[in-house]
């Protein structure tokens, strides 16, 4: 099993460039996550998905879109790029949570995408 | 809101010495917690949890937690590092009415030989 795969692994790009990070999940996991990595600051949600087709706003979501419209793919888009952007970008998946919590929120996270915008 | 506090950014340690990482967290909710260690270069893999049931969880490599509930604590603990748990390591809460995680701002262990 590949688990969560993303693309491109890096990129810089310039101030006001668009780009797409691509996540793959081979799990059959509803639930799809995009978060950014700062130093000192850990983890921040940028968007999430519970099921194909729907998305919903995490802790920092201005300056990002994000779409789902296959279940095993998740993109996150950047129209205008800043370089308030640049950062270590991680997409994970997890399964709906079952009856009692047992599958509640154990994410799976891909390798991560480091973005450098100049 | 949920929040997640690592109040140490890092820690140096000798191999072999205990080791204890800090994590509070605040909510008013039951809550599950998570503790995830990212090695270099690498995404983030899950440590262990505690969703309910016993407070003490362990994992496969030797560490421990501990669900306080009075004290709004889930520290990692270990009592015998090696080299290669030289890594980062991230608390994270997550009510059950909750889809996505909040996490700490993470912990940098170093084992020194």
């Amino acid at each position: 099993n590949a688990g969560v795969t993303q693309t491109p692994k890096f990129r810089v790009l310039k101030t006001g460039q668009s780009m797409t990070l691509l996540c793959a999940q081979d799990m059959n996991h509803e639930y799809m996550y995009w978060y950014r990595q700062d130093p000192g600051m850990g983890l921040r949600l940028i968007h999430y998905s519970v099921g194909e087709g729907t998305t919903a706003k995490g802790e920092v979501p201005d300056g990002y879109n994000v779409s789902r419209l296959k279940k095993q793919n998740f993109l996150l888009g950047l129209e205008s790029a800043a370089p308030s952007q640049t950062s270590v970008y991680f997409c994970a998946s997890s399964p709906r949570t079952g009856t009692g919590g047992s599958g509640a929120n154990v994410l799976t996270f891909g390798a991560g995408s480091r973005l450098t915008v100049l | 809101a949920q929040s997640v506090t690592q109040l140490d950014s890092q820690v140096p340690v000798f191999e072999e010495a205990p080791v204890e990482l800090r994590c509070n967290y605040s909510s008013s909710v039951s809550v599950y917690l998570f503790w995830y260690v990212q090695y270099p270069n690498q995404g983030l893999q899950l440590l262990l949890k505690y969703l309910s049931g016993s407070t003490l969880v362990e994992s496969i490599n030797g560490f421990e937690a501990e669900f306080n509930k009075s004290q709004t604590s889930f520290h990692l603990r270990k009592p015998s590092v090696h080299i290669s748990d030289t890594a980062e390591y991230f608390c994270a809460v997550s009510d059950p009415g909750r889809r996505a995680l909040t996490f700490g701002s993470g912990t940098r262990l170093q084992v020194q030989p």
